[in-house]
């Protein structure tokens, strides 16, 4: 049985750095099938995909995000982690992994893989404040 | 604009027909599968239908997808009290090159 697991720190200061670890256990992070995805809802709030890696650590990002965010994968410890800079109170959310199914999509009018929303595999989530 | 669109809210009584649409484009819903999820306050997100229509393994039968065009559709048939709960459709987006959510439903069953 797959399961994911979010690690990091519960508060953050406004302008720091927010990161987090997702441990994978019960199946390997390198296949060829899947993304990693990172997934957060602030309070009140829907869900919002924050970008996605590749077990050979291609990424993309939500554009709204995506001068912020970082994404790395570490094979070796079954662990993909984010790293969001800069971050203020509207960062404020409970923090998701999951794994997300591969597709071929349209990319720049070329067909490309990523991953296609359809995450089977959720952590438990993270909930990381920002504030002073 | 790339968005999906949901009605904030839906409601219906036990037993009735419950039905939540998701409203997309070219660029997402109308190129791409649909995938719903189930959230619970407090808790992790479910998949609750992929590929459209497709259910995984341990989600009820009364819990069906459909896509046409550029807008999808999840109906629960035969609504009950613990279904009360919000509904997200996610799906590709060419234009953004990424995942996109829809705000989410609200069902209430009363």
């Amino acid at each position: 049985q797959l399961q994911l697991q979010e690690s990091g720190p519960g508060l953050v200061k406004p302008s720091e750095t927010l990161s987090l670890t997702c441990t994978v256990s019960g199946g390997s992070i390198i296949n060829n099938d899947y993304y990693w995805g990172w997934i957060r809802q602030p309070p009140g709030k829907g869900l919002e995909w924050i970008g996605s890696i590749y077990y050979s650590g291609f990424t993309y990002y939500n554009a709204s995000l995506k001068s912020r965010v970082t994404l790395s994968v570490d094979t070796s410890k079954n662990q993909f982690s984010l790293q969001l800079t800069s971050v203020t109170a509207a960062d404020t959310a409970v923090y998701y992994c999951a794994r997300d199914t591969r597709i071929i999509v349209t990319v720049a009018a070329s067909p490309e893989p990523r991953g296609s929303g359809h995450f089977h595999h959720w952590g438990q989530g993270t909930r990381v404040t920002v504030s002073s | 604009q790339s968005v999906l669109t949901q009605p904030p809210s839906a409601s219906g009584t036990p037993g009735q027909r419950g039905t939540i649409s998701c409203s997309g484009s070219s660029s997402n819903i109308g190129s791409y599968p649909v995938n719903w999820y189930q959230l619970f306050p407090g808790t992790a997100p479910k998949l609750l239908i992929y590929s459209n229509s497709q259910r995984p393994s341990g989600v009820p039968d009364r819990f069906s997808g459909s896509k046409s065009g550029t807008s999808a559709s999840l109906v629960i048939s035969g609504l009950q009290s613990e279904d009360e709960a919000e509904y997200y459709c996610a799906a590709w987006d060419d234009s953004l090159d990424g995942v996109l959510f829809g705000g989410g439903t609200k069902l209430t069953v009363l």
